[in-house]
């Protein structure tokens, strides 16, 4: 049972414009969420996250929006950069003092000229 | 302030022998997480421990499979008598606390196991 789903294995996108990733999730547990940014050959790095106590976190090109009622997030880069061309996963864990981190299945942004 | 450390990057195993995989957490980190990345596939959760302790292992396989965070020392995951099946990328997280604010993990770099 897939706890956080991100529906979208690939997204292309123009250079300059906004780029829009999505991610569900079903456990209701859940009040911290993360979006990690992957290159081939290399560990997973940390891009952003937020609280449930909030609905949006701002960083410079990328901002993320929660939706609790929806139980759904969404990562936003603006403008979109050849740079930004990776996959991005979303992750989410509760804020009880022993718990995991679970990860989305990816999704694979291809960031176009 | 070093990252977080995996070794070795890339090992080969010939089916049957057992693979260790090592990871040195972040300075002043005490949790550790790993996970496992099949080809084409997203970050599987497999075990979560803080020093000398096992928190969640309901990710990992029942046999076969085992880690460790000892005191002193790296975490270990060792896997016996490894099958094709075990081919996959390894990354090792850490976090200096669970929950609240602070629970972003640093990743390290991965191994990536390759089974002949």
């Amino acid at each position: 049972d897939q706890q956080v789903k991100q529906n979208s294995p690939s997204l292309s996108v123009q250079e300059g414009r906004i780029s829009i990733l999505n991610c569900d999730y079903t456990n209701s547990m859940f009040d911290y969420f993360l979006w990690y940014k992957k290159y081939p050959a290399e560990g997973p790095t940390f891009l952003i996250s937020i609280s449930s106590i909030k609905d949006k976190n701002e960083d410079g090109r990328f901002t993320v929006f929660l939706n609790k009622s929806a139980k759904h997030l969404s990562l936003h880069i603006v403008p979109s950069q050849p740079g930004d061309s990776a996959v991005y996963f979303c992750a989410a864990s509760s804020g009880s003092s022993a718990s995991k981190i679970i990860f989305g299945s990816g999704t694979r942004l291809s960031i176009r000229p | 302030n070093a990252g977080v450390m995996q070794n070795p990057r890339h090992l080969v195993r010939r089916r049957g022998q057992e693979a260790r995989l090592r990871c040195s957490p972040m300075k002043g980190h005490s949790h550790v997480y790993w996970y496992r990345q099949l080809p084409e596939e997203g970050l599987k959760f497999m075990v979560y421990l803080q020093k000398e302790n096992i928190i969640d292992e309901s990710g990992m396989p029942k046999e076969r499979f085992s880690a460790e965070f000892p005191k002193e020392g790296p975490s270990i995951l060792r896997i016996q008598q490894v099958v094709r099946g075990d081919s996959a990328a390894y990354f090792c997280a850490s976090s200096p606390l669970a929950g609240g604010d602070s629970t972003e993990a640093f990743f390290g770099q991965g191994t990536r196991l390759t089974v002949v």
